[in-house]
């Protein structure tokens, strides 16, 4: 079975200032990999998306994802925090056949002014 | 297209009351899932579906009831709503493919008295 653990719960970063929202994940194959943003009561948005190609993934909004199997990471960058930025992210894992979904339990990032 | 809808998009239930939540998709996706979001825990599937007519459990199917009558429809039902069932409930499509990416719809917050 597979498993993803976002590894902090909260982060804060103050506006302008780099992100870093980190995710490892455990997996018998090759997997899938996933972030997701939830804006405060909104659905979930597609940040970006490892499937086996490049393994730095660019995303929207200026996101990117580096995949590390020697690792097991997918964590989350972004080189300036904006306002518009603060939400929950969720890392996410794929089965093995690519049909279901295992979430982390997620990382609220907060930014400062 | 819609994507991927939810009705209602809040409901308040006493105890012991029963509802059904509507997930409609006009993607003509084969996979359908319900999930619920409680804080920390990220999204736990429940129940889903991989065509219509056919239904299978998630992580945390219990109290729950669901059905697929048509390929576009999957109904998420509670018989004897709980406490416990408070919730934001997600549903999502899949097709099979390359992309691998569900599709989310915009989420129903459930609160049981």
């Amino acid at each position: 079975a597979q498993s993803v653990t976002q590894l902090d719960s909260h982060v804060s970063v103050s506006e302008g200032t780099p992100v870093l929202l980190r995710c490892n994940y455990s997996s018998s194959y090759s997997p899938s990999l996933f972030w997701y943003v939830q804006h405060p009561n909104k659905g979930l948005q597609l940040l970006l998306k490892y499937t086996s190609a490049a393994t730095l993934v660019k995303g929207i909004n200026g996101f990117e994802a580096e995949f590390k199997k020697s690792e097991t990471s997918f964590h989350l960058t972004k080189p300036s925090a904006h306002m518009s930025d603060a939400a929950e992210y969720f890392c996410v894992v794929t089965n093995n056949a690519g049909n279901m979904l295992t979430f982390g339990g997620g990382t609220r990032l907060m930014v400062k002014p | 297209n819609a994507g991927v809808t939810q009705t209602p998009k809040f409901r308040v239930l006493k105890t012991g009351q029963s509802m059904t939540l509507l997930c409609a998709q006009d993607m003509n996706h084969e996979y359908m899932y319900w999930y619920r979001q409680d804080p920390g825990m990220g999204l736990r599937l429940i129940h889903y579906s991989v065509g219509e007519g056919t239904t299978a459990k998630g992580e945390v199917p219990d109290g729950y009831n669901v059905s697929r009558l048509k390929k576009q429809n999957f109904l998420l039902g509670l018989e004897s709503a709980a406490p416990s069932q408070t919730s934001v409930y997600f549903c999502a499509s899949w097709s099979t493919g390359a992309y691998y990416e569900q599709y989310f719809g915009p989420g129903t917050r459930l609160t049981v008295t």
